[in-house]
């Protein structure tokens, strides 16, 4: 079955320092999503990406963060400047159209020390 | 404010003990209501789609209903394997944006 892969699983940065996580969502899909979950809480919409740009983006998706399909295969969400609280689990997703089938990868569990 | 709230935040039966888990939405336009599992340290794996009220999906020992107000996912004679994060999110939009709920964390004892 097809698979979206996250990499690293597993990431600890500095505080201030910019990190990159990175995606290959499934090859016929055509919708790109981030969300977020921080420890306990609730999973949460960062951004959605189609057609090589932004459609939506939350609050919390501010000027620190950035998105980009750098080639055919990968999906990749950018920190500039990591605090504290980007603390979280961070999941790419991606669909074939939206409202259909999101299916969510790994997760990369980003630790901001 | 809440749009999508689950209830109870955490279930616990034992193996063959049949219940339902809540999903109660405020969304105007849903566009549809998605149930995903979701297990400790992974990423959401997906279970349904319900577009319309009155639907009925199943799979295995799992069957979700929707109405115009709330989704309900009934578990069957559950297993200890069935124990997750039962997670419920809908999309409204045109641009597909998930809006999840906290989850129901179920617990099955054998």
């Amino acid at each position: 079955e097809p698979e979206v892969t996250q990499t690293p699983s597993h990431q600890v940065t500095q505080m201030g320092q910019e990190v990159i996580l990175r995606c290959v969502p499934i090859s016929n899909h055509l919708y790109f999503y981030w969300y977020r979950q921080i420890l306990g809480q609730k999973v949460e919409f960062l951004v959605s990406f189609y057609n090589n740009e932004i459609s939506e983006k939350s609050e919390i998706f501010d000027d620190q963060f950035s998105v980009e399909r750098p080639d055919g295969s990968n999906f990749t969400l950018k920190i500039r400047s990591t605090k504290l609280e980007d603390s979280a689990m961070y999941f790419c997703a991606s669909s074939s159209q939206p409202n259909y089938g999101y299916t969510f990868g790994s997760g990369t569990r980003l630790t901001v020390v | 404010e809440d749009q999508v709230t689950q209830s109870p935040e955490a279930l616990r039966l034992q193996e063959g003990e049949s219940s339902s888990l809540n999903c109660s939405y405020t969304v105007s336009g849903l566009r549809g209501l998605f149930w995903y599992r979701q297990d400790p340290g992974k990423g959401p794996e997906f279970l349904f789609t319900l577009y319309s009220a009155g639907e009925e999906k199943e799979k295995e020992r799992l069957k979700a209903t929707l109405t115009k107000k709330e989704s309900f996912l009934h578990i069957t004679a559950p297993k200890p394997e069935d124990s997750a994060t039962y997670l419920c999110a809908v999309v409204y939009n045109q641009g597909g944006k998930l809006i999840f709920g906290q989850g129901t964390e179920l617990s099955v004892k054998p």
